[in-house]
């Protein structure tokens, strides 16, 4: 069984300073990781996604995330927060044969001025 | 182009009313999902289709019924709706080719039960 983990329920910056996003996964095959944004009232879009190829993925927005296979990890990063990056965050894995996602619970991003 | 739509936005059920929550994709996508969203919980799969008249269970899917019977409309039904089925309702879809595919989300349909 496959799960995501999301540490950090509200995480809170001032504009201009590092986000820091964490993810960890357990998965028992090699998984497909993906971040998606979700904005007030809006759908999910997907920010980035880790396919097995470069371990360092770049995203919209300015972010990225590095898939670390010894740490189980997949965080996000942004090097310098603006105003319109607050929203929920959502860590997902999948892996090959199985279409749908598993999400992790969700990051809310508050940047403060 | 108007990708991934749901209707209605929102609606509020009485205990036991049926409903039906229509979701539609225009980029031909073989692949659709239904997920509900819950304070805390993600997202969480109720049901989902791999292709025209193909359905499967997901996550959680007591108390509500599907269908494909068209491509690129994905039906999720509540027969007899109850207070635990208050939440979000968010229809995603993917192309089938490659791996792994991009899900593309609808806005999301607020369903509240009393």
């Amino acid at each position: 069984a496959q799960s995501v983990t999301q540490l950090g329920s509200h995480v809170s910056v001032s504009e201009g300073a590092l986000v820091l996003l964490r993810c960890n996964y357990s998965s028992s095959v090699p998984p497909y990781l993906f971040w998606y944004v979700q904005y007030p009232n809006q759908g999910l879009q997907l920010l980035l996604k880790y396919t097995s190829a470069a371990t360092l993925v770049k995203g919209i927005n300015g972010f990225e995330a590095e898939f670390k296979k010894s740490e189980t990890s997949f965080h996000l990063t942004k090097p310098s927060a603006h105003m319109s990056d607050a929203a929920e965050y959502f860590c997902a894995v999948s892996y090959t044969g199985r279409r749908a996602l598993t999400f992790g619970s969700g990051t809310r991003l508050q940047v403060q001025p | 182009n108007a990708g991934v739509t749901q209707t209605p936005k929102f609606r509020v059920l009485k205990t036991g009313q049926s409903m039906t929550l229509l979701c539609a994709q225009d980029m031909n996508h073989e692949y659709m999902y239904w997920y509900r969203q819950d304070p805390g919980m993600g997202l969480r799969l109720i049901h989902y289709s791999v292709g025209e008249g193909t359905t499967a269970k997901g996550e959680v899917p007591d108390g509500y019924n599907v269908s494909r019977l068209k491509k690129q409309n994905f039906l999720l039904g509540l027969e007899s709706a109850a207070p635990s089925q208050t939440s979000v309702y968010f229809c995603a879809s993917s192309a089938s080719a490659g791996s792994p595919d991009t899900q593309y989300f609808g806005p999301g349909t607020r369903l509240t039960v009393l």
